[in-house]
């Protein structure tokens, strides 16, 4: 069963804006994982977070991770025009099995 | 890199009729490849995990004797949708991960299939 559950589901907002998009997630993980996919694409990995990390950046991404409330957030930061895509987080089911459960994804929209 | 290509990128075919579609890790040997189906504006939908040589782990619901899975080498998987159906049209997408860090899934690019 899917255990990430996105929010917002759709974002849209004007290119230069930052656009935050959250994660829950319900079990123990041991990290979580942040993936772009473009419209009929295959995923990118954008960034992954262990469960002993808080934070961690990538040029312009940004993600938090909070283990007590089970949640995780990805900021991009001066959105440009080809941000635009799903992104989806994405935990690992079990330890050592490598599976990855993937959240219903937010769905953003940077407008020029 | 880490490239893993998918062929074919789309494929059209009858009811009744069997598909495969192969998935390549192109610059690195696939430790682990794993089979995912995604429905329209939906989220990936993990089928089954496979290791070179040995028999799939498919996911609780999914039919072992419809998805057939064969990884016959470190760099290649293929998913075959046998007597495939209208229900089956799906993006079927695949992913390897290699070593030393297996926490990351590298995709392919995915397969979108139309069953008529």
């Amino acid at each position: 069963s899917q255990q990430g559950e996105e929010d917002p589901q759709a974002l849209s907002i004007q290119e230069g804006e930052n656009a935050t998009m959250n994660c829950s997630y319900k079990t123990s993980i041991n990290n979580l994982q942040w993936y772009r996919q473009n419209s009929g694409r295959g995923l990118v990995h954008l960034i992954l977070i262990r469960s002993n990390e808080r934070e961690k950046h990538s040029g312009r991404l940004r993600v938090t991770l909070d283990t007590s409330k089970k949640s995780s957030s990805l900021l991009i930061t001066a959105s440009r025009a080809a941000d635009t895509a799903s992104y989806f987080c994405a935990t690992d089911a079990s330890r050592g099995a490598q599976k990855l459960v993937f959240g219903q994804g937010t769905r953003l929209t940077i407008n020029p | 890199g880490a490239v893993v290509s998918q062929h074919p990128s789309w494929v059209i075919c009858k009811s009744g009729t069997s598909v495969k579609i192969e998935c390549r890790s192109l610059d690195f040997q696939a430790t682990t490849m794993f089979w995912y189906r995604q429905f329209p504006k939906q989220s990936l939908m993990l089928m089954a995990t496979s290791n070179e040589g040995s028999k799939a782990t498919y996911e609780q619901g999914v039919e072992k004797d419809k998805f057939l899975i064969n990884h016959a080498s470190l760099t290649l998987s293929t998913l075959t949708v046998t007597s495939a159906h209208p229900e089956d049209s799906s993006f079927y997408i695949c992913s390897a991960t290699r070593q030393p860090s297996t926490d990351t899934q590298y995709f392919g690019p995915g397969t979108r299939l139309t069953v008529l």
